[in-house]
């Protein structure tokens, strides 16, 4: 199994430009998660999505905006990039009270 | 308002030297307490998960405990492949929703 796929595994944009993030997870897992990791913060919750059809804010959800396409599909997209926003993307999903499963995450560069 | 705070930030041992690395949380309605270890370039990978007070839980030079408060990961006689990034997350049930919480880890190298 490919467990969760991100595309791009790196990204450059110029400021104000739009990119779309995608992640995809084939153990029929009903959560997703957006994170973002940046030197010394951790892990910080973007968006979350407990089942198909639902969304929700997490710790940092300004300047981002996700779609949950169906049960195995999670985007994250960025309308206007800010150099704020240069960090190191993962997905993630589980169900129930189980460990997250992570993609490889995308680099992203905002300059 | 959940909290993870993991102690130290960064810890250089010996190989074969000991130690211990500390995660502190408070949440309302744990439902479960889980540690990855993070290679750099990479995504976080799953070691244990803990989900009542007094678990514990064994993988190779790796051992996981869990009181009401905090969690321990001991290494025991590290080798310098078990230099990584150790991540503690808990998860709490929000409106039905399973959230993970994450620290901001332990930066642990291993010299050989």
């Amino acid at each position: 199994n490919a467990g969760v796929t991100q595309t791009p595994k790196f990204q450059v944009l110029k400021t104000g430009q739009s990119m779309t993030l995608q992640c995809a997870q084939d153990m029929n897992h009903n959560s997703m998660y957006w994170y973002r990791q940046d030197p010394g913060m951790g892990l910080r919750l973007i968006y979350y999505s407990a089942s198909e059809g639902t969304t929700d804010k997490g710790e940092v959800p300004n300047g981002y905006n996700v779609s949950r396409l169906n049960k195995r599909e999670f985007s994250l997209r960025l309308e206007s990039a800010a150099p704020s926003q240069t960090s190191v993307y993962f997905c993630a999903s589980t169900t129930g009270d189980r460990q997250a499963f992570f993609g490889q995450g995308t680099r992203l560069t905002v300059v | 308002e959940d909290q993870v705070t993991q102690s130290p930030e960064a810890l250089r041992l010996q190989e074969g030297e000991s130690s211990s690395l500390n995660c502190s949380y408070t949440v309302s309605g744990l439902r479960g307490l889980f540690w990855y270890r993070q290679d750099p370039g990479k995504g976080p990978e799953f070691l244990f998960t803990l989900y009542s007070a007094g678990e514990e839980k064994e993988k190779e030079r790796l051992k996981a405990t869990l009181t009401k408060k905090e969690s321990f990961l001991h290494i025991t006689a590290p080798k310098p492949e078990d230099s990584a990034t150790y991540l503690c997350a808990v998860q709490a049930a929000s409106g039905g929703s399973y959230i993970p919480t994450f620290g901001r880890g332990t930066s642990l190298i291993v010299h050989p």
